[in-house]
């Protein structure tokens, strides 16, 4: 069946990079995605990979996919406070006119 | 601001009791999704209309049922409320595209 699973918590220090990982099941999953959930609000994309690629870049955002281990990560380069959240994994197949499955989602703490 | 609205924000109620979450998709979008968001089953969804028809099921309790009107806004309806129902309950509606966007939510507490 479709699963999706990430650890719970992670800390880092204000300024250093962050990953999160992420390992998924289906492997007809075609858009893999990171939601970041603040407090109080509702979910954000922040961004999605193709599953016919190894990574994407945009800004401090750098996401790895490793289609082979079914293993998806998030690096946000130089974490500010306002980088502190949930961020969810999620995949789905064919495309957004489809279900999301999510992740437990991964708590981001940053300390000073 | 996605562009999606959800109302009311908040919802308390008891147990027994029925309940109507409305969602207003982006202008355009003809998919709306519904989700759930509880501490101990995390994010589910929940179903999925496409112009009005039913595309997708998911966890589903059959107390709950939703639609979607002409206008393409939705409703979750939510019956014989049981406490463990309290969640927030999330909307998001996508177009053309391979994004979902979401809506802030509906807290809803069943004391």
């Amino acid at each position: 069946g479709e699963d999706v699973e990430q650890s719970l918590f992670l800390s880092v220090r204000e300024g250093d990079s962050s990953v999160i990982n992420c390992t998924y099941t289906d492997s007809s999953s075609t858009y893999l995605y990171w939601y970041k959930q603040e407090p109080g609000a509702g979910l954000q994309l922040l961004t999605y990979i193709f599953s016919n690629m190894d990574m994407k870049q945009d800004q401090r955002l750098t996401v790895l996919l490793n289609k082979k281990d079914k293993h998806l990560s998030l690096r946000i380069a130089d974490t500010q406070t306002g980088d502190s959240a949930i961020y969810f994994c999620a995949e789905s197949a064919y495309s957004s006119a489809s279900k999301i499955i999510f992740g437990s989602g991964t708590r981001l703490s940053i300390r000073p | 601001d996605s562009g999606v609205t959800q109302t009311p924000k908040h919802l308390i109620t008891a147990t027994g009791q029925r309940v109507t979450l409305r969602c207003s998709p982006r202008s355009g979008d003809l998919s709306v999704y519904w989700y759930q968001q509880s501490l101990d089953q995390g994010l589910q969804f929940l179903i999925q209309y496409y112009n009005g028809e039913e595309r997708a099921k998911g966890n589903i309790l059959e107390r709950f049922s939703a639609q979607q009107f002409p206008d393409l806004h939705s409703e979750l309806n939510l019956s014989s409320l049981e406490l463990g129902d309290s969640a927030l309950y999330f909307c998001a509606s996508s177009g053309e595209g391979n994004e979902q966007f979401f809506g802030p939510g509906t807290r809803l507490t069943v004391l």
